[in-house]
């Protein structure tokens, strides 16, 4: 089965730093990529997603960029803000068959500090 | 629209014990399915179903079942608890999506804290 790779665990950054999450995956069929995020207390919510026919796609201050050579897709979140700091789920997909079973990541968890 | 609900928010059972979480979602979503969440593990799918009458085997499925006799609720069985269920459980729900477009949005309750002692 597909097999989701996250890193790092924890990542802290000074507010207006950028934030980087790295993930790699390992079926080649997978196709779609969705970023959640989580507060503290709070159930996961879709902040971004990419499908395998799009290279890169952003939203405000958050981008995600995908290398399907290379297996593997980044979040990207500039001028990040203390809001931001929460846990983040990297996951992927794939269509056909077992259709809908998201793989997900271990999660990163992003401190923005003042 | 309530969108998903869960049901209880927290429980505490002792080993032996059965229980049953609820789950449902009034978007009309097919695919449904049931998450744990355990410190540094992530997210581990359980059980899925693609629709009413269907249900498919997670990532770590034993101990638990499932059924799906309408599209809108998806409730998890835990047949003798063990201390290590204890967990927070989320049910999630999503449109099905035709071949080649790969998933969707899952849109996910607010979580059962369970304990099991």
């Amino acid at each position: 089965g597909e097999n989701v790779e996250q890193h790092p665990s924890t990542l802290s950054v000074q507010e207006g730093d950028s934030a980087v999450i790295k993930c790699t995956y390992s079926d080649s069929a997978s196709n779609y990529f969705p970023w959640y995020k989580q507060e503290l207390g709070k159930r996961p919510q879709l902040i971004i997603d990419i499908r395998s026919n799009v290279g890169e796609k952003k939203d405000q201050r958050i981008a995600v960029t995908l290398n399907k050579t290379a297996k593997h897709f980044s979040l990207h979140i500039t001028e990040t803000q203390p809001e931001d700091s929460a846990v983040y789920f990297c996951a992927a997909s794939r269509s056909g068959g077992s259709n809908y079973k998201l793989t997900f990541g271990k999660g990163t968890l992003l401190t923005v500090n003042p | 629209n309530a969108g998903v609900t869960q049901t209880p928010k927290f429980q505490v059972l002792k080993t032996g014990q059965s229980m049953t979480l609820q789950c449902a979602q009034d978007m009309n979503h097919e695919y449904m399915s049931w998450y744990r969440q355990d410190p540094g593990m992530g997210l581990r799918l359980i059980h899925y179903s693609v629709g009413a009458g269907i249900t498919d085997q997670g990532e770590v499925p034993n101990g638990y079942n499932v059924s799906r006799s309408t599209t809108e609720d998806f409730p998890l069985r835990l047949l003798s608890a063990a201390p290590s269920q204890t967990s927070v459980y989320f049910c999630a729900s999503s449109y099905s999506r035709p071949l080649l477009t790969g998933g969707s949005e899952q849109y996910f309750g607010p979580g059962t804290r369970l304990t099991v002692t």
